[in-house]
């Protein structure tokens, strides 16, 4: 099973500040996401990214949010001036590898607390 | 408007009593139907992709079958390890996946 590692695992800002959360995958993959998991709610999807650039984003996927992958490797997610809603579980998830299978692997997540 | 609804919500299960978790769906062009088993505080651990109606995969304890408008998780003498909750989504025909709430599953001893 793919691995992915993500950084960091908890992270807390003040509101309005900006946050940036980083996936690693451990194998190659083609396709890469985000999700959001508010704390007793169900996974949400915010994003996919794929050959550089965004394929699909949700409602929720506004001009807060931005992601790239810098250098090839690492996959970020920038939430700029957060706001307390913005506190959940966000996860990373891969696809697309040798196989390339639509199954979606996740990461640990980060834990984003907004005060 | 694509939609995954699973049922119950919570499920309480005497070790060796066996049953079935619900998952039923709306999505316009059925990519692929997973499950998902989630520990508290991690994220979402691949357990099956299912592609067309039909279908049926197992693993362990653990076997998924898909209909047009419906996957079933049938769980076999479940054990106390098998508690979690078992997320069910969908991915349509616009690449997007939809996640249900979950079903929390408790085996007890």
């Amino acid at each position: 099973e793919p691995e992915v590692t993500q950084t960091p695992s908890h992270q807390v800002t003040q509101m309005g500040q900006e946050v940036i959360l980083r996936c690693v995958p451990i194998s190659n993959h083609l396709y890469f996401y985000w999700y959001r998991q508010i704390l007793g709610q169900k996974v949400e999807f915010l994003v996919s990214f794929y050959n550089n650039e965004i394929s699909e984003k949700s409602e929720i996927f506004d001009d807060q949010f931005s992601v790239e992958r810098p250098d090839g490797s690492n996959f970020t997610l920038k939430i700029r001036s957060t706001k307390l809603e913005d506190s959940a579980m966000y996860f990373c998830a891969i696809s697309g590898g040798v196989q390339l299978s639509y199954e979606q692997y996740f990461g640990p997540g980060t834990r984003l607390t907004v005060t | 408007e694509d939609q995954v609804t699973q049922s119950p919500e919570a499920l309480r299960l005497q070790e060796g009593e066996s049953s079935s978790l619900n998952c039923s769906y709306t999505v316009s062009g059925l990519r692929g139907l997973f499950w998902y088993r989630q520990d508290p505080g991690k994220g979402p651990e691949f357990l099956f992709t299912l592609y067309s109606a039909g279908e049926e995969k197992e693993k362990e304890r653990l076997k998924a079958t898909l209909t047009k408008k419906e996957s079933f998780l049938h769980i076999t003498a479940p054990k106390p390890e098998d508690s979690a909750t078992y997320l069910c989504a969908v991915q349509g025909g616009d690449d997007k996946i939809i996640f249900g709430k979950g079903t929390r599953l408790h085996i007890l001893p």
